[in-house]
This record gives C-alpha cells, structure tokens and sequence, in this order.
C-alpha cells in the first residue's frame, strides 16, 4: 500500500472491554512496531515484530496488552479489560528491516470511559 | 535507560524568522540520533537523522548537528515557513547497548508558524 493504514482511527470503549487496533504495514516490510503516544508525551515503545514473531516485547506494560502478527503483515493490537489509563493514540510503524527507517501511520485514538 | 528532553513548546513564530528546537539525550554508547516531524492530520515522519559524533543532519532547510561532547542535537532553520507549523519530536536508538530498533522520543514541541 502507499502507506501504514491503522483502523479504526477513533475507538471510544467502555471501561473493562476488549478492543482490537489494526495496523497495515507498507508491502514487503518485515518489520513492524506499536509504540504509544499519551496526552502530552512523545511515542513509548510497545512490541516489535520481524516477520511473524515478537522479536521485543518489553514495552508491553502488563498481561492486558497482547499483539499478533500471523502472517507477517496485518498486526492486532489486543487490549483485555481496558481501564480509563490505557486511554493514548496507539502508533504503528513498518519498516522494511529492523534497522531501518520506520514509516508511521497516522495512529488510532482509544478513550476508554 | 535511556531519555530524551527536548525543550518545552509551543514555540510560535513569524514568519522567515530563525528556529532552534533544543534537545539533549542521556544514553551511554553510540545512539542514532533524530527528528521526527508531525503535521496535523498526518503520521510521523522522519525529518533528518545522524548516527555519530559530528554528523549533521540535513532537511528540508533543517539542520541538526549531533554534539557528542554535550549530548545535543538541536534542531535548527533560518527562515520558517508557515507550512513548518507541526509537533516536532527528538529521537534516538542503540543507546546504552540496546536495540537500534527501538526509539526513545521526547516529549514533542509545538511550532505554530504566523505569516
């Protein structure tokens, strides 16, 4: 595609739901990243895939927050029981290795209420 | 671990007036340093980087020098377009031995730009 697709672009969850954020990285990129941008703040590293698998995932902040990337394109972001505080815009990037420029997408916003 | 401050916006100017986004970093090693630009209603963008000591970064009529001495890399323009009105976000990777994958960014600065 031209460019990294995150949908939805809004989401607006009540608190203790489960919601999904979907990220299409730039054709033939291997790797892939989330990163989260709270009021205020600059992007915090999330999860980072080569290919299918997790190659890092340190910056998951606890066992509510899971990512998957089956096919090593399409990437979900999956968030349990969501509280008022996982409330940010959650950011994807791609970038066609591990070590090289990542392109961004425009981000999904989530309020949890 | 590693951080970046980067100076406090918003910032707004006139323009064709001269620009400085100061930012510092803590990180041991060699990180790769950059700036990241956000207009509004658009994604992240890489603005310039440089990835080692000296290096100088160059964009779009931005510079920014990477000071190893003083741990900067201050964001620079001589004359400011009213298109350059966006978040500007100050980044590295591979400090402290980590990941080169991995951006710390700070927390952005606001440049509004008036004609």
């Amino acid at each position: 595609g031209a460019g990294v697709s995150q949908t939805p672009s809004n989401k607006v969850t009540e608190k203790g739901k489960y919601v999904e954020l979907r990220c299409d990285p730039i054709s033939g990129h291997t790797a892939l990243y989330w990163y989260r941008q709270s009021l205020g703040q600059g992007p915090e590293f999330l999860i980072y895939f080569q290919g299918t698998g997790a190659a890092d995932d340190s910056g998951l902040p606890n066992d509510r927050f899971f990512a998957v990337r089956p096919e090593g394109s399409v990437s979900t972001l999956k968030i349990q029981r969501t509280e008022r505080g996982d409330s940010a815009v959650y950011l994807c990037a791609s970038s066609s290795r591990g070590n090289t420029e990542a392109f961004f997408g425009q981000g999904t916003r989530l309020t949890v209420v | 671990g590693d951080s970046v401050t980067q100076m406090e916006g918003p910032v707004t100017l006139s323009e064709e007036a001269f620009l400085t986004i100061n930012c510092t970093y803590t990180a041991t090693g060699y990180p790769s340093l950059f700036w990241y630009v956000q207009y509004p209603g658009e994604g992240l963008q890489l603005l310039l980087k440089a990835t080692k000591a000296d290096d100088k970064g160059s964009n779009k009529g931005f510079e920014a020098t990477y000071r190893k001495e003083t741990t900067s890399f201050h964001l620079e323009k001589g004359s400011v377009q009213v298109s350059d009105s966006a978040v500007y976000f100050c980044a590295l990777s591979g400090g402290s031995g980590g990941s080169n994958y991995k951006l710390t960014f700070g927390k952005g600065t606001l440049l509004t730009v008036n004609p």
